[in-house]
């Protein structure tokens, strides 16, 4: 199946500081990407919803200006936590979709799991 | 809205016996059904998938049957193993929409030896 890769897997960070998160499709081109964040034990809380070359659109009660998101090109997509606090500490899962394809299946990256400290 | 829902975890199985992991949805509609599986640590796998009325997605020995009379997608398996622990998703989503899925909250699976 296709392929999406996450990078970095974990990251540790000080409190005030900026994590950026990479999303990449390896094998096919995601026109769109979701970033979710996961706390233990829960179901994925869908964050924003990517369109290459176009704005996020993020979900109720998600910081736009705290959680950035750019999608620039097919298969690249980056969401930086900016100025981080230890309420950030989370994993955060994007996945990848190609909507001109056939399938609507989304594939998912491995996770990021991110410390504030 | 749409709706997925999942049995409560955790299952917990010895080897070798059979599980199911009950998923019923609402939704306006036909969605496309999948259930992911996701291992400790890790980010989530798509195990199989289901996209009208009565198809039968398997993979790895699982199996879930597309139910549109009971709107059921339901996950089978004869004979767990230990390497199956792992949560389980069951999810849809809607071609030709907005493709955001929609999760059940996950069913945690333990097996032990």
């Amino acid at each position: 199946g296709a392929v999406v890769s996450q990078h970095p897997s974990r990251v540790i960070c000080k409190s005030g500081t900026s994590v950026k998160i990479e999303c990449r499709s390896l094998d096919f081109q995601a026109t769109t990407m979701f970033w979710y964040r996961q706390f233990p034990k829960q179901s994925l809380m869908l964050m924003a919803t990517s369109n290459e070359g176009s704005k996020a659109t993020y979900e109720q009660g998600v910081e736009k200006d705290k959680f950035l998101i750019n999608h620039a090109s097919l298969t690249l997509s980056t969401l930086t936590v900016t100025s981080a606090h230890p309420e950030d500490s989370s994993f955060y899962i994007c996945s990848a979709f190609d909507r001109t394809s056939s399938t609507d299946t989304q594939y998912f990256g491995p996770g990021t799991r991110l410390t504030v400290l | 809205g749409n709706s997925v829902t999942q049995m409560e975890g955790p299952v917990t199985l010895s080897e070798e016996a059979f599980l199911t992991i009950n998923c019923t949805y609402t939704a306006t509609g036909y969605p496309s059904l999948f259930w992911y599986v996701q291992y400790p640590g890790e980010g989530l796998q798509l195990l199989l998938k289901a996209t009208k009325a009565d198809d039968k997605g398997s993979n790895k020995g699982f199996e879930a049957t597309y139910r549109k009379e009971t709107t059921s997608f339901h996950l089978e398996k004869g004979s767990v193993q230990v390497s199956d622990s792992a949560v389980y998703f069951c999810a849809l989503t809607f071609e030709g929409g907005s493709y955001i899925p929609t999760f059940g909250r996950g069913t945690s699976l333990i097996v032990h030896p």
